[in-house]
């Protein structure tokens, strides 16, 4: 069975501060694809970034990075310099090949002007 | 490109009514979703379909719950009777691709929040 967990349930931070958001995934298969979403209020669960079990390489775009750790099972998503815009909460989610995607109970975060 | 697409956004019912959601997934794709969110959790798969077939509803209470996609494009899920524990933001997402596809990244519609009383 697979698993994600986001211990992490809120985070409160002020604007221009730099967050991570913390992901641990479990799972016995070896092919499988990770991902993040974003909830705005609104409700809508926005795409961010998907990486594959066998890419480790860390990605970057624009103020969001990503750090993909095999060996300690986690996705991890940084923020640089939070905006107000970026108030949401963050699911992590794990599909491995052939499996639904599952995901994980989210991270609030809120940056305060 | 058009995004999900889903009615209504909202809606309260009372417990042992019948309510029906509505989903337009993004043209072209083949393979839909229905999630239930509790409020404090992540999404959670009901029920896929690749075009008008089923592909897994091993998570859909069929005692109450009940969807089809005809024509392979619109979505409609049911809840007959409702139970207080319904009360969720049911989602729907689309992929372009085959159903299982690794690669497949779905997309999210804004969802239909029901409070159940």
């Amino acid at each position: 069975a697979q698993k994600v967990t986001q211990a992490q349930t809120e985070i409160s931070v002020v604007e221009k501060e730099d967050v991570t958001l913390d992901c641990v995934y479990e799972t016995r298969d070896t092919t499988y694809y990770l991902f993040w979403y974003k909830q705005p209020p609104s409700g809508e669960l926005v795409f961010l970034i998907r990486r594959n079990s066998f890419d480790e390489q860390n990605e970057i775009s624009g103020r969001y990075s990503w750090n993909f750790q095999k060996s300690t099972s986690s996705f991890n998503f940084t923020i640089t310099a939070s905006q107000v815009v970026d108030s949401a909460v963050y699911f992590c989610a794990l599909r491995p090949r052939g499996r639904q995607l599952t995901f994980g109970s989210g991270t609030q975060l809120t940056v305060l002007p | 490109e058009a995004g999900v697409a889903q009615s209504p956004r909202y809606k309260i019912i009372e417990k042992r009514q019948s309510v029906a959601f509505w989903c337009n997934p993004i043209s072209g794709h083949a393979t839909l979703y229905w999630y239930q969110q509790i409020l404090g959790q992540g999404p959670k798969l009901l029920i896929q379909f690749q075009n008008n077939g089923v592909v897994d509803d091993s998570q859909l209470p069929k005692d109450r719950f009940s969807a089809e996609r005809l024509k392979g494009v619109d979505s409609t899920l049911k809840i007959q009777p409702a139970k207080l524990e319904d009360s969720a933001v049911y989602l729907c997402a689309s992929s372009k691709g085959a159903s299982g596809s690794l690669t497949d990244t779905q997309y999210f519609g804004p969802g239909t929040r029901l409070t159940v009383l």
